[in-house]
């Protein structure tokens, strides 16, 4: 079975920095990109950023861009967020998703509160 | 970066009838490569998205067939043949042609 298991995520003041981690199993994790994308309480989704299979090629929404760093070791089977300079608005949850002609298999998410 | 818009925002059915949801798109959703990337995706109360439709009207595994995709260029429908009480949610579409991707606002269905 294909599953997404995200965590890392939790209370963090405004300026921290956070590490969010998605574990990936039931599938050749090293042969799909992978996207994270977020939901703010009571909001719509809101794409974060991605990554191709090999990690040499990122994209970031402009909201995250220069602060936050997608990355991957296909060896652990395990996707990355980086999150620093973290603000209020960036409270949310945090899914990890497998690319397939899209966002294809959604992980539960991880829950990122930003506040003092 | 496209901008995609969602119509209606809230979508009242009764069960049993058909619903229907419009997504546009600021610029043609056509890639190079022939395909249209332009998915679509249920949340229900409390859950994560789950996909519904790929590539404008390819369903995917398990979802019923009351749902269907259609359109191209920049205008996309997704039809609910007859709603049935499980498909209270919010519905969402997504394009996946152009980098960054975006979602539209959402439409909310729910029961009359």
């Amino acid at each position: 079975e294909v599953q997404l298991e995200e965590s890392g995520g939790g209370l963090v003041q405004p300026g921290g920095s956070l590490r969010l981690s998605c574990s990936a199993s039931g599938f050749t994790f090293g042969t799909y990109a992978m996207h994270w994308v977020r939901q703010a309480p009571g909001k719509g989704l809101e794409y974060v950023s991605a990554i191709t299979t090999n990690g040499y090629t990122t994209d970031y929404a402009d909201s995250v861009k220069g602060r936050f760093t997608i990355s991957r070791d296909n060896s652990k089977n395990t996707l990355y967020l980086q999150m620093s300079g973290l603000r209020p608005d960036d409270s949310a949850i945090y899914y990890c998703v497998r690319d397939f002609w899209g966002m294809e298999v959604w992980g539960q998410g991880t829950t990122v509160t930003v506040s003092s | 970066d496209v901008v995609m818009t969602q119509s209606p925002l809230s979508l009242p059915v009764t069960l049993g009838q058909p619903a229907s949801i419009s997504c546009r798109s600021s610029q043609s959703l056509v890639y190079s490569d022939g395909n249209t990337y332009l998915n679509w995706f249920q949340q229900r109360p409390g859950q994560s998205p789950r996909r519904l439709i790929y590539k404008v009207s390819n369903r995917d595994s398990g979802v019923p067939d009351r749902f269907s995709g259609s359109g191209s260029g920049t205008d996309f429908t997704l039809k609910i043949s007859r709603v049935e009480a499980e498909d209270v949610g919010v519905y969402y579409c997504m394009q996946g042609t152009h980098w960054p991707r975006r979602f539209g606002q959402g439409t909310k269905v729910e029961i009359k």
